[in-house]
Formats: structure tokens, C-alpha cells, sequence
């Protein structure tokens, strides 16, 4: 089994800063990696797929860059709508998620 | 737009049965590959089966194979989780997740499993 192990587990930023969260994978999962969105009580949402490419209707605050073992999701500039918990997601072997990052309001 | 409505969560006590339905839009959903993914209380997301479009092709998490089955109707637009055996460790929140281009890219909004005597 393919291992994510993302950090931080918190974030507290502020609207407006920029908001870096990382994802380190067990074993080389080559650019199958995406990251999805979770707000309380909603629907998980797609961001980022094969590591760098942004879903349908995803802003362009959301980026993502890596390959191999590590992989970034940047927010260049947090909007209030942008404060939830962000998971990665490996497709290489299987499919297993990051246990997340929780982005918060400072 | 894909829309997706699962039902069927409940409490039930362990070593229950449980069986979860999700219904879906659309005139496509025989050609979805289509998923269960969960979460328990307070931890991260966890693939828990998925299917091929004809129903022919199942595969399981673990955790999970020879408890759980899942299956579609696609007569009826919809899929299924059979939940056999249930154990403590089964309580979390089941999402119902079509896969497109080989991502999970439409989720519902999900039902909660609760094991507990």
C-alpha cells in the first residue's frame, strides 16, 4: 500500500496569504496525484489532477506542482471560501488518500 | 452536471447488516466506473470498493473484502454497498464517487454508518 503523509496537519493563515501544503508519497507514485477540497458537510471536491492540472471550474489560486515522492498544493492568496481540509489522493497503486491538512482562520 | 444521493445509513449493532443505495443523474451511468469511499470520525478519506461499468469487475479495500459487496442496477441508475459482519471500525460517513479520466470527480454529500451496540 502507497502511504501519503501530508503536512502541516494545521495551517492558520490569514485571507490574503499564501497557503503551501505538502504530500510525501511512500514509493514513487509518478504524477498520479491529486487534491480534493473538504468542507463540513459538503461533497469533497477535485482541484488538482496528475499533479499540476486544474480540475473543471477550479480557480487559478490552486496550483500544483511534483513528481515522483513529493508534490505541493499552492493558494497563492487565501479567499474566506478556501479555509477547509485538503487531501491527496494517489492513483498509481490502488487508490489511497493523505490523512489531510486543515487550512484554519488565524 | 453529475448528481449523486446516497441513503440508507443508519445505526445498526456489530455484526449487522447494513445496505447502502446511491442514486445518480444522468443517461451515462452505465459507462461510469463507480466507487465507495468513507470516513470515519475524525480521520482522513479511505477507498472502500469500486466497480466497472457492466458490473462485471469488483474490487475491495482489505478491511473490507468478504464482508462487503458492492453492485449497480444500471437500469436503475444506481449503486449499492451490501454491508455484511459490520464491525465498530466500519462507522464512518459512506461517499458515493463516479470516477472520470481516472479521478474521483463527483461525490454525494454522503451517509452515515454507525456501528455501536
Amino acid at each position: 500500500e502507497i502511504v501519503l503523509t501530508q503536512s502541516p496537519a494545521t495551517l492558520s493563515l490569514s485571507p490574503g496569504e499564501r497557503a503551501t501544503l505538502s504530500c510525501r508519497a511512500s514509493q514513487s507514485v509518478s504524477n498520479y496525484l491529486g487534491w480534493y477540497q473538504h468542507k463540513p458537510g459538503q461533497a469533497p471536491r477535485l482541484l488538482i489532477y496528475d499533479a499540476s492540472n486544474r480540475a473543471t471550474g477550479i480557480p487559478a489560486r490552486f496550483s500544483g506542482s511534483g513528481s515522483g515522492t513529493d508534490f505541493t498544493l499552492t493558494i497563492s492568496s487565501l479567499e474566506p471560501e478556501d479555509f477547509a481540509v485538503y487531501y491527496c489522493q494517489q492513483r498509481s497503486n490502488y487508490w489511497t488518500f493523505g490523512q489531510g491538512s486543515k487550512v484554519e482562520v488565524k | 452536471e453529475v448528481l449523486l444521493a446516497e441513503s440508507g445509513g443508519n445505526l445498526v449493532q456489530p455484526g449487522g447488516s447494513l445496505r447502502l443505495s446511491c442514486a445518480a443523474s444522468g443517461s451515462t451511468f452505465g459507462a461510469w466506473w463507480m466507487f465507495w469511499v468513507r470516513q470515519a470520525p475524525g480521520k482522513g478519506l479511505e477507498w472502500v470498493a469500486n466497480i466497472n461499468p457492466d458490473g462485471s469487475r469488483t474490487n475491495y479495500v482489505d478491511s473490507v473484502r468478504g464482508r462487503f459487496t458492492i453492485s449497480r442496477d444500471n437500469a436503475k441508475n444506481s449503486l449499492y454497498l451490501q454491508m455484511d459482519n459490520l464491525r465498530a471500525e466500519d462507522t464512518a460517513v459512506y461517499y458515493c464517487v463516479r470516477i472520470s479520466n481516472h479521478w474521483f470527480d463527483s461525490w454525494g454529500r454522503g451517509t452515515l454508518v454507525t456501528v455501536s451496540s
